[in-house]
């Protein structure tokens, strides 16, 4: 089954800062693996996704994302942080037998002016 | 392009009744629909998945009776809450894609949600 593990509920980065979220993912085929943002009181906007092609996929809002089969990892990066990025990130996984989607725990960022 | 609508946004509504929420997709045909639930501070859980012009397939532990997913079309389906009680209270998301289920690379699309209150 799939599934996937965020690290960290709460990452707070100073705005210019470096921005780490970390998504592992368990799955018994390669995966398919995206990259959510919500706002408050929103639904989730697709920032990337994964989809057996590039390792390094680049998403919108300057965030990118790197396929790590090794370490069976897909972190989340933006170079630096702006205050408008602080929002929940979730990180999913496809399923192998439809469409479901199944998300991590997800992590609230926080942007220290 | 892939725009998905949730209606209501907010609802209130009196303990024992029912609460109906659409979800349309407006600029392309959604062939699978999916319900999500999301209490606060958490993630999203899964409820179901509804296919166009069959029944919804309903995730472990969902009671498909409380909670009536009917997709009638490729760009509506409709979540019903009956004999809402508080603990149902939360913030239902639905989202949208436009293959058939068939394990691919299209996206889900998710609406704005919709936060239920039951008093």
């Amino acid at each position: 089954a799939q599934s996937v593990t965020q690290l960290g509920s709460h990452v707070s980065v100073s705005e210019g800062a470096l921005v780490l979220l970390r998504c592992n993912y368990s799955s018994s085929v390669p995966p398919y693996l995206f990259w959510y943002v919500q706002y408050p009181n929103q639904g989730l906007q697709l920032l990337l996704k994964y989809t057996s092609a590039a390792t390094l996929v680049k998403g919108i809002n300057g965030f990118e994302a790197e396929f790590k089969k090794s370490e069976t990892s897909f972190h989340l990066t933006k170079p630096s942080a702006h205050m408008s990025d602080a929002a929940e990130y979730f990180c999913a996984v496809r399923g192998n037998t439809g469409n479901q989607f199944y998300f991590g725990t997800g992590t609230s960022l926080t942007v220290i002016p | 392009g892939a725009v998905v609508s949730q209606h209501p946004s907010r609802v209130i509504c009196k303990s024992g009744t029912s609460v109906k929420i659409e979800c349309r997709s407006l600029d392309f045909q959604a062939t699978t629909m999916f319900w999500y639930r999301q209490f606060p501070k958490q993630s999203l859980m899964l409820m179901a998945t509804s296919n166009e012009g069959s029944k919804a397939t309903y995730e472990q532990g969902v009671e498909k009776d409380k909670f009536l997913i009917n997709h009638a079309s490729l760009t509506l389906s409709t979540l019903t809450v009956t004999s809402a009680h508080p603990e149902d209270s939360s913030f239902y998301i639905c989202s949208a894609t436009r293959d058939r289920g068939i394990r691919g690379t299209d996206t889900q699309y998710f609406g704005p949600g919709t936060r239920l209150t039951v008093l």
